[in-house]
């Protein structure tokens, strides 16, 4: 397997569009979660969802965030409208059961530029 | 709930000298307990991970760390340091409970003196 696999790798926007991150992770995994990873902050857990439904989304920072899994091995994540304060590295992770000590494998991330 | 603590952001060390980063975590039940490191524009990669087991965790590229339950503590070793080991590196806590939702300190950058 390829690893996480996320697309683009590198963004740059202006603010007020909307951006789109992508996802793949490996197959057979059933936890997908996505980070951002800033200076400021660390590494913040967004959202992450199991069998393709949302668990928990309480990291997500506003309504101008959104994501979706619609399959086993796709997911994105939307933000719109972009600005500048969401510029970061955006992580993508998944793991596979059982509970507890399962290893999360990471994408290399897309880092994301508002301008 | 759970959280986890990483004393001191950055730490520098001589090549071929003792590398200590220190994890301190709480968690309301037995946790499970990982350490990642992060290289210059990659994502996160396993070091090793404490599962209840034994409590001295032997990881890749010579770390190991030590669960120590009466001090809620996790710190990572390695005996002599390399220059390849300059890197960020995050500690990080589970439970049972937590449905495999890692909770990640604010991590460490390890640079290492020629």
């Amino acid at each position: 397997d390829a690893g996480v696999i996320q697309s683009p790798r590198h963004e740059v926007t202006e603010m007020g569009q909307e951006v789109t991150l992508r996802c793949k992770p490996i197959s057979g995994h059933d936890y997908l979660f996505w980070y951002r990873q800033t200076m400021m902050r660390g590494l913040e857990l967004l959202i992450y969802f199991n069998n393709n439904v949302p668990i928990d989304d309480s990291g997500m920072p506003e309504d101008r965030f959104s994501a979706k899994m619609p399959n086993a091995s796709f997911s994105t994540l939307k933000i719109q409208p972009s600005e500048p304060r969401d510029s970061a590295v955006y992580f993508c992770a998944s793991i596979i059961s059982p509970q507890g000590a399962s290893e999360a494998f990471f994408g290399q991330g897309t880092r994301l530029t508002v301008v | 709930a759970q959280s986890v603590t990483q004393l001191g952001s950055h730490v520098s060390v001589s090549e071929g000298a003792l590398v200590l980063l220190r994890c301190n975590y709480s968690s309301s039940v037995p946790p499970y307990l990982f350490w990642y490191v992060q290289y210059p524009n990659q994502g996160l990669q396993l070091l090793l991970k404490y599962t209840s087991a034994a409590t001295l965790v032997k990881g890749i590229n010579g770390f190991e760390a030590e669960f120590k339950k009466s001090e809620t503590s996790f710190h990572l070793t390695k005996p002599s340091a390399h220059m390849s080991d300059a890197a960020e590196y995050f500690c990080a806590v589970t439970n049972n409970n937590a449905g495999n939702m890692l909770t990640f300190g604010g991590g460490t950058r390890l640079m290492v003196k020629p």
